[in-house]
């Protein structure tokens, strides 16, 4: 298994258009996670599955977001309508029932929205 | 809310100096304690944890002892190299939620 992979690693678009990316994480772990890291802080918690239920969603996930993991494998987050505030790095994690028996990270989709 | 308070960096070290970064948390109950390091071009990689209070995680020459009293977990190192430049995590996951929260991170950088 090579990890959590995630595509695209660099997306840049024109504010108002949708964008989607997508994760593959690592092949037997159930839960996913969706995080957003701005430049110069940590990463902040988006929303997570457990297989392909939908757990939890932060209140950082406006209706313009919405993810999906539609067989328990792997997920897409879609950005509809871009704001420039979307620019950030997208991390994906997957791990076994909880987070606390290691979360491994993909490196990220980096969005720009010019 | 949960959350998580790091010094700020970068932190600029010559090879085999002592290493200290400072983090404290705040949360009810008993969360578990992570640091990850991401090097550069790289995910998050998970360092080390603590699950309970006065537990120590150790790994790669780095230790972290989880302190109730004093709500903390600092990353220590007793002889840093070049190799471990990288920016550095401190994150807590409450007892009754299943999601990470993260410091702002700590960059460090280790000169020759």
């Amino acid at each position: 298994d090579t990890g959590v992979s995630q595509n695209p690693r660099h997306k840049i678009t024109k504010r108002g258009q949708n964008v989607t990316f997508r994760c593959d994480p690592i092949s037997e772990h159930n839960r996913l996670y969706w995080y957003r890291q701005t430049l110069g802080q940590g990463p902040e918690f988006l929303t997570y599955f457990q297989n392909e239920a939908q757990l939890e969603k932060s209140r950082l996930l406006s209706d313009r977001f919405s993810a999906e993991r539609p067989k328990g494998s792997f997920s897409t987050l879609e950005i509809q309508r871009t704001e420039q505030g979307d620019s950030a790095m997208y991390l994906c994690a997957s791990s076994y029932t909880r987070a606390d028996t290691e979360a491994f990270f993909g490196q990220g989709t980096r969005l720009t929205v010019v | 809310g949960d959350s998580v308070t790091q010094m700020e960096g970068p932190v600029t070290l010559s090879e085999e100096a002592f290493l200290t970064i400072n983090c404290t948390y705040t949360a009810t109950g008993y969360p578990s304690l992570f640091w990850y390091v991401q090097y550069p071009g790289e995910g998050l990689q998970l360092l080390l944890k603590a699950t309970k209070a006065d537990d120590k995680g150790s790994n790669k020459g780095f230790e972290a002892t989880y302190r109730k009293e004093t709500t903390s977990f600092h990353l220590e190192k007793g002889s840093v190299q070049v190799s471990d430049s990288a920016v550095y995590f401190c994150a807590l996951l409450a007892h009754n939620t299943d999601k990470l929260i993260f410091g702002t991170g700590t960059r460090l950088q280790v000169f020759p």
